[in-house]
Formats: C-alpha cells, structure tokens, sequence
C-alpha cells in the first residue's frame, strides 16, 4: 500500500532531550516535507527536500534540522526540544518537485515538550 | 509573496444545508497551482482537489464543487446539501508552477466546518 509512515504516532517528554520523529514513503517520491500544525496557525512549513542531499528552510525552521540520506526517508530531529515546539507534526511527500503534484501526508505526529 | 487567506475559521451549519468554504490567495507568479485538503477528526489529511492557473473552469464531485475565479484571485468550495461526513477543517494551498529553492507551499489557516446536531 502507497503510504507515509511517520514514527512514534505520539510522543511525550522533557524540555533539552534530543528526539527524531521518523518519516518515510514507499512511492518513490522526490519531494518531502514537515509541517507543523498549531490551532489558530494552520500548517506551517519546517523543511523540505527536493532529492536526496537537497534540504531547504521552510517557514518555520529554527529548533529543528533534518536530513535527507535515502530517498525515501526524511527524519526531523528536535536537537534541544522546547515546550513551543509542542505542537502536531506532518510529514508530507509528492512525486515530483513540480508545484502541480498534491502532497501525500504522513498519520501526524503528536509532541507534547514539557 | 505567497499568501493564502481563509477568512472563515469556524462554520456551523445544520444538516443538508449548502455552505461555501473560501480561500484567497495572492501570488507573483502567473503559473501556480490551488489545492484543497480536508483533515476530518481522525486527523489525517487528505487531498482533495488541485487546480492550475490556466484552467477556470469550475469542477463538480458529487455534493462537492470548486470556483476559480482569477479575476477575484479566489477558489471558493462549496458542498451541497451537508452530511455528518463532511465535518473536517479544510485547508486550501498554494503552489508554485516549478519548485525551486525559494518556493513553498503556501496553506490557508483551515475553516473548521462542522455540522449541528
């Protein structure tokens, strides 16, 4: 089955203790993305990749990094998470970097940074 | 720059009734691409519909229907005769024709559209 699998569904810890939410896609996409989800917010962009080795600032990029090895996965990593950072987490994948192609999104991600 | 507005944060409606959800956006370029998703309460999202800027022509899927109006820069949604279903925060988005190292996807705030008992 054609889906994005992120990894843990929910998460719960402590402010500083490094954790990486796990994303990956079995599609072959080129392009993938995290977003995050706030009431009132909307999803706002974190990073994205357009290929392998290629990864880019979204709108909202401080506290988090990423990496791009594989092709098909793409972790986000909380180096020092803080409690702003609580919040719901989706990763998203599309065939091509083409603006024209919708995104595949991942079950989301629920983090709670106490 | 990208922007896309969705004014209406929350909609209330009883059942059967017809509702319009609305999006503006605001966009440099002259190709670019519109989407809607919809994330019911299980909380997943799920594409909808996509649009590019060359094609106005209104699209119908079952109770659902999309207006692109460029002149406006508006791709309203409506859904006809609402169903418990239906009940979802739904996000429009804005794309860029070609991503480059500069483009993002671009989402609306969402409308929380539910249906009362």
């Amino acid at each position: 089955e054609a889906q994005v699998t992120q990894n843990p569904r929910y998460l719960i810890t402590v402010t500083g203790k490094k954790l990486t939410v796990t994303c990956s896609q079995n599609m072959n996409h080129e392009y993938m993305s995290w977003y995050r989800q706030d009431p009132g917010l909307g999803l706002r962009q974190i990073y994205y990749s357009m290929n392998v080795e290629v990864t880019d600032k979204g709108d909202v990029p401080e506290g988090y990094k990423v990496s791009r090895k594989e092709k098909r996965n793409f972790p986000l990593i909380l180096e020092s998470p803080s409690p702003n950072q609580t919040s719901l987490y989706f990763c998203a994948s599309s065939l091509f970097t083409s603006g024209s192609n919708e995104q595949f999104f991942g079950p989301g991600t629920r983090l709670t940074v106490l | 720059a990208q922007k896309v507005t969705q004014a209406q944060t929350e909609i209330s409606v009883v059942e059967k009734e017809d509702v319009t959800l609305d999006c503006v956006y605001e966009t440099r370029d002259t190709t670019y691409y519109l989407f809607w998703y919809k994330q019911p309460p299980s909380g997943e999202l799920v594409f909808l519909i996509r649009r590019n800027s060359f094609d106005e022509q209104n699209e119908i899927s079952g109770r659902y229907s999309w207006n692109f109006q460029k002149s406006t820069s508006s791709f309203n949604f409506t859904i006809t005769a609402s169903q418990v279903v239906d009940s979802a925060v739904y996000f429009c988005a804005l794309s860029e024709a070609v991503r480059n190292r500069d483009d993002k996807i671009i989402f609306g705030k969402g409308t929380r559209f539910h249906i009362l008992p």
